[in-house]
C-alpha cells in the first residue's frame, strides 16, 4: 500500500533560525496537504498542494510540491516559539475509492529554544 | 460555523467494554473519516463513510470496530471488548465533499483503557 516517508522525525532548533521537513511518498499523488498539530492538539489544517512544482507561500512558511508529485517540504524561516508543535504531511492518491483517504507521513516534532 | 465536534474528548473505560465515539462533521459536510493516533506517532486512516454508506474501510480492524454514519445524527465509532492496545487519540475530520479534499478536524476522543 502507499506510505508516506516524513524526515526528520525531530528537530530542535535555536529561535530565529530556519526549519525544514521533507515528505516521500512512494506512489504519485494527485495532492498533498500540511497539517500542524500542538501537543495535546488536534490537526490543524496549513495548505494543500495540487500541481506538479506548486510552491506556495504562507507568512514566514514556504510549501513545495516536487515535479513528479512523489514528496513535498516544509520550510519555515526565522523560527519563533510560536511555531512549536507537530508537522505532517498528508497525501492523498487519484481515483478509486480510497480517494477520500490521506495517509499521514510520522510528523517532524519542532522544538523552538529561545 | 462550528467546527467538527467530538464527543466524549476524554473517555476511560476497563477492558472487555465498550466505548462509542461520536462525531459531528461541520455544517454543510457529509463526509466523514476516522483516524487514530498512539503517542508520537501519524494519524492512521480508518475509515471514510458518507451518509448510511461505507465508502472505504480499508483501515479498520477486522474484529471489535465498526462505524456508522446515519442519515440522523453524529458518525459513530463503536470499539467492542476493548483491550490496552486500544489506548489512542481517535480523531474525526469531515469534508464537504470529496473533489474538495480539505479534510478538517475535531479535537478529539483521548480513550484510556485500563
Amino acid at each position: 500500500g502507499q506510505q508516506v516517508m516524513q524526515i526528520p522525525q525531530y528537530q530542535h532548533v535555536q529561535e530565529g533560525e530556519d526549519f525544514t521537513t521533507y515528505c516521500n511518498s512512494s506512489t504519485t499523488l494527485s495532492n498533498i496537504q500540511w497539517y500542524k498539530q500542538r501537543p495535546g492538539g488536534h490537526p490543524v489544517f496549513l495548505i494543500q498542494l495540487v500541481k506538479s512544482g506548486e510552491v506556495k507561500k504562507q507568512k514566514r512558511l514556504t510549501f513545495q510540491f516536487g515535479e513528479a508529485k512523489k514528496n513535498s517540504s516544509l520550510h519555515i524561516t526565522a523560527t519563533q516559539t510560536t511555531d512549536v508543535g507537530t508537522y505532517f504531511c498528508a497525501g492523498r492518491t487519484a481515483g478509486g475509492t480510497s480517494y477520500g483517504k490521506l495517509t499521514f507521513g510520522q510528523g517532524t516534532i519542532l522544538t523552538v529554544h529561545p | 460555523n462550528a467546527g467538527v465536534m467530538q464527543n466524549p474528548r476524554h473517555l476511560v473505560r476497563r477492558r472487555g467494554q465498550e466505548a462509542r465515539l461520536r462525531c459531528s462533521p461541520m455544517k454543510g459536510h457529509s463526509h466523514v473519516y476516522w483516524y487514530r493516533q498512539l503517542p508520537e506517532e501519524g494519524l492512521k486512516f480508518m475509515v471514510y463513510l458518507q451518509k448510511e454508506n461505507i465508502i472505504d474501510e480499508s483501515g479498520m480492524p477486522k474484529e471489535r470496530f465498526s462505524a456508522e454514519f446515519p442519515k440522523e445524527g453524529p458518525s459513530i465509532l463503536r470499539i467492542q471488548q476493548v483491550v490496552r492496545g486500544d489506548s489512542a487519540a481517535y480523531f474525526c475530520a469531515s469534508s464537504q465533499q470529496r473533489a474538495t479534499d480539505t479534510q478538517y478536524f475535531g479535537p478529539g476522543t483521548r480513550l484510556t483503557v485500563l
